[in-house]
């Protein structure tokens, strides 16, 4: 596609339940990130995909969190028995890999926990 | 892993006045600076970038400079205008972060008509 297209854009879900967040990276794209944005704060890398090697999951701040790529493609992130402190905007990015690149954001999912 | 600190975390300046924002990063083998800006409720976007091969780079009214020696890159905006307000982020890959940017904290500037 044209851009990085993440959904939902909103999601509202009641603690203890579980989520999927949905990104499409721009065609041809073999690298895809997850980053966290609590509101009014800065970018935490959550994990990272590149070609068929094995996700950097470094980030990933508990056991309930989880991602996968399919096809080298598309990626969801699910979020196991959420907690209110899992509130924030979870941005997707993608760049070509093989180097070093400036990454494209998607508009991000903003998730909020009742 | 790779440490970014970003300065100062908010800065407040009078149309058409310049702006500087600093980075210090800890990983001598980083070799990729970009800069980010992210507008109020927005995605970032990416406006400069600069590789550890160049010492500054220009586009129209910013630029970066980038210090190896020191670790360091700053992001310089001449003659800002009220549409330059926004959350920038610095960030920088390579070395033990290949391929992955570890991101400043952020700096909010504000740009007073």
């Amino acid at each position: 596609g044209a851009g990085v297209s993440q959904s939902p854009s909103n999601k509202v879900t009641e603690k203890g339940k579980d989520v999927e967040l949905r990104c499409d990276p721009i065609s041809g794209h073999t690298a895809l990130y997850w980053y966290r944005q609590s509101l009014g704060q800065g970018l935490e890398f959550l994990i990272y995909f590149q070609g068929n090697s094995a996700p950097d999951k470094s980030g990933l701040p508990s056991d309930r969190f989880s991602a996968e790529r399919t096809g080298g493609s598309v990626s969801t992130l699910t979020i196991q028995r959420t907690q209110q402190e899992d509130s924030a905007v979870y941005l997707c990015a993608s760049n070509p890999g093989q180097g070093n690149y400036g990454y494209t954001f998607g508009s991000g999912t903003r998730l909020t926990v009742v | 892993g790779e440490n970014v600190e970003q300065h100062p975390s908010t800065l407040s300046v009078q149309e058409g006045d310049s702006a500087v924002i600093k980075c210090t990063y800890s990983d001598s083998a980083s070799n990729y600076f970009p800069w980010y800006k992210q507008e109020l409720g927005k995605r970032p976007q990416l406006i400069i970038d600069i590789r550890s091969n160049v010492g500054e780079k220009k586009d129209q009214r910013i630029a970066v400079t980038l210090n190896k020696t020191a670790k360091h890159f700053s992001l310089h905006i001449t003659e800002t205008q009220p549409e330059d307000s926004a959350v920038y982020f610095c960030a920088a890959s390579g070395g033990t972060s290949y391929g992955k940017l570890t991101f400043g904290q952020g700096t909010i500037l504000t740009v007073h008509p």
